[in-house]
Parts: C-alpha cells; sequence; structure tokens
C-alpha cells in the first residue's frame, strides 16, 4: 500500500530562519512527487512536480528535491506570507486514482 | 492559473436534505476527482472518474454518489446529509502530466 509521511506536523519559524520540510514516501513505481501549498479554507495550489531521483525544482524561496526515499521541501529566508500547509503527494502507476496525499506541515513564519 | 469552480463555498444544511455540490472545470481534462478534508487532516479520494459515463469510489467509505455526464462537470449529491458528513469537500482535475488543479472547496456544515 502507498503511504506519504510527512514531519514535522507543525513549524514554527521567525522569518528569514531557513528550514526543510520533509516528506517520506513508500510506493511501486512512483510516477511523480507533487508538492501544495495550501491556505485555510482553500484548496491546495500546486508548487512542484519531481519524477526522479536528484531532480531539483525552485521557485522563489522554496527548493524541492527528490531521493529514492523522500521529498524535501527546503525554505530559504522565509516570511510570514509563507505561512500556511505544505502538502505532499505521490503518483503511483499509471491509474487514474492513485494520488496518495500526506497529512501536511503546517508552517508559521513569525515576523 | 486553473479554471476549476466549485459551488458553493460554504452550505449550513438541515440533517436528511438532499444536497448536490457542483464542481466545473474548463481545461478539458479527463480525470476528475472528490476529495474530503476535515481540518487539520490528510486528504481523503471519496469519488474519482477516468472520464465522461466513468465513476469510482475511492477509498474513503462514502454515503455520496457522484455523476459524469460531460467533461466539464462532476457533481457530487447527498441523498440524505448526516452531522457526519460535516466536512470539506474538494474537487480536482487532473493534465496528461499529472498535476492535480484543485477548487476552492465547499465547506459543508450539517446541523
Amino acid at each position: 500500500e502507498d503511504q506519504v509521511t510527512q514531519s514535522p506536523e507543525a513549524l514554527r519559524l521567525q522569518e528569514g530562519e531557513s528550514s526543510s520540510l520533509n516528506c517520506s514516501y513508500t510506493v511501486s513505481g512512483l510516477r511523480g512527487l507533487f508538492w501544495y501549498r495550501q491556505d485555510p479554507g482553500k484548496g491546495p495550489e500546486f508548487l512542484f512536480t519531481l519524477y526522479s531521483a536528484g531532480e531539483e525544482k525552485e521557485k522563489e524561496r522554496l527548493k524541492a528535491t527528490l531521493t529514492k526515499k523522500e521529498s524535501f521541501l527546503h525554505i530559504t529566508a522565509p516570511k510570514p506570507e509563507d505561512s500556511a500547509t505544505y502538502l505532499c503527494a505521490v503518483q503511483a502507476g499509471g491509474s487514474a486514482r492513485q494520488l496518495t496525499f500526506g497529512s501536511g506541515t503546517q508552517l508559521t513564519v513569525l515576523p | 492559473e486553473a479554471d476549476i469552480y466549485q459551488t458553493p463555498r460554504y452550505l449550513v444544511i438541515g440533517t436528511g436534505k438532499k444536497i448536490t455540490l457542483e464542481c466545473s472545470q474548463t481545461m478539458g481534462h479527463d480525470k476528475m476527482y472528490w476529495y474530503q478534508q476535515d481540518p487539520g487532516m490528510e486528504l481523503h479520494l471519496i469519488h474519482y472518474s477516468y472520464g465522461v459515463n466513468s465513476t469510482e469510489k475511492g477509498d474513503l467509505s462514502s454515503e455520496s454518489t457522484v455523476s459524469r455526464i460531460r467533461t466539464e462537470h462532476f457533481p457530487l449529491t447527498l441523498e440524505s446529509a448526516r452531522p457526519s458528513h460535516t466536512s470539506q469537500y474538494l474537487c480536482a482535475s487532473r493534465d496528461a502530466s499529472h498535476h492535480a488543479f484543485f477548487g476552492q472547496g465547499t465547506r459543508l456544515t450539517v446541523v
């Protein structure tokens, strides 16, 4: 059974304090790993897709990396507007249904 | 920006009522999904569709039904709402690269 585990569950940072969020996965035949940002009361917003180990993607203060067992979302010099829940999801095989989500990391950046 | 819309955004309804949550997308995606998400919790797949006239139940046991008569439209119906149905319902569609685009969600409260 495909599993996605995100850690920590919650993270509080001071503005400018860099850190990383972790997404560990167990899946047969990874087709893609996705990072989303979710603000309270809204739907997830797509950030990145990673397809193979060693791949990296960047967007503003965020950088996502992928190994064979986990992905990291690095946040460099975060700002209060980066506060949100960050979700990780994996796509396994070719079936339409197999997008498995983690429970997310709730990030709070204090001014 | 993703073009996927959910209505209503918020709904408060009495026990036993029949309700339909609407979801429409203008991207021409064949694959569409309904997820249920409680606050601070992970997304649970309740229904999905490969395309017109194709619907399947997801991992989470649900008393809801869906239909897919048109590519762009994927409504979810609760025949008899109960307080246990109180949750946020998220609709998504996916493109050929497996990217999922989410609507803003419907926050349902059954009293």
